[in-house]
């Protein structure tokens, strides 16, 4: 079965600083894999996704991910953070084909000013 | 831009009484799920539903839940039973197409349930 771990449930950067964000997987073979955020009160928005291709992906918000398949990883980076970026954050990744999502546990991100 | 919602924003329920979950899917979308978290665990997957039937289910997804969508609108999911471990937010999504990689989903804002 294929698992995500994300590394650090609360990451706290400054205004400015790089955001960095880690997710692997365990995964047989290359999964699809998604990041998605969760603003207050709000349901999950997808940020950027990786299936095939390109192995540096960019999303919105400034955002972007590459996959590296020799480390099983997929790191959501932004280079100088927002204080609108506060949210939490979820690696989510998809068997190839199949409909669900299997997410991590989330990572809570807090900007300092 | 078109929105997932999702009714009510929190429900409160006694443990053994039967709850019903709504959402109103995106109008054009033909794929809808239910996920839940419970507090401070993994979002996980409950059901996927295409073309009136489910099209999978995780372990989960035992006897006491069902989903129906009952006219071109609404989503549901019903508990049969409420156990003080459904307690969790349930966030209902859907999609254009089938498989998470062709269109992706999107979420509602979740409903919080509370079984006492």
């Amino acid at each position: 079965a294929q698992s995500v771990t994300q590394l650090g449930s609360h990451v706290s950067v400054s205004e400015g600083a790089l955001v960095l964000l880690r997710c692997n997987y365990s995964s047989s073979v290359p999964p699809y894999l998604f990041w998605y955020v969760q603003y207050p009160n709000q349901g999950l928005q997808l940020l950027l996704k990786y299936t095939t291709g390109a192995t540096l992906v960019k999303g919105i918000n400034g955002f972007e991910a590459e996959f590296k398949k020799s480390e099983t990883s997929f790191h959501l980076t932004k280079p100088s953070a927002h204080m609108s970026d506060a949210a939490e954050y979820f690696c989510a990744v998809s068997p190839q084909g199949a409909q669900k999502l299997v997410f991590g546990q989330g990572t809570r991100l807090t900007i300092n000013p | 831009e078109p929105e997932v919602t999702q009714t009510p924003s929190h429900q409160v329920t006694q443990m053994g009484q039967e709850v019903i979950l709504r959402c109103v899917p995106i109008s054009n979308h033909l794929y809808f799920y239910w996920y839940r978290q419970i507090l401070g665990q993994k979002v996980e997957f409950l059901v996927s539903f295409y073309n009136n039937e489910i099209s999978e289910k995780s372990e989960i997804f035992d006897d006491q839940f069902s989903v129906e969508r009952p006219d071109g609108s609404n989503f549901t999911l019903k508990i049969r039973s409420t156990k003080l471990e459904d307690s969790a937010m349930y966030f209902c999504a859907s999609s254009e197409q089938g498989g998470s990689y062709n269109s992706p989903l999107h979420f509602g804002n979740g409903t919080r349930l509370t079984v006492t």
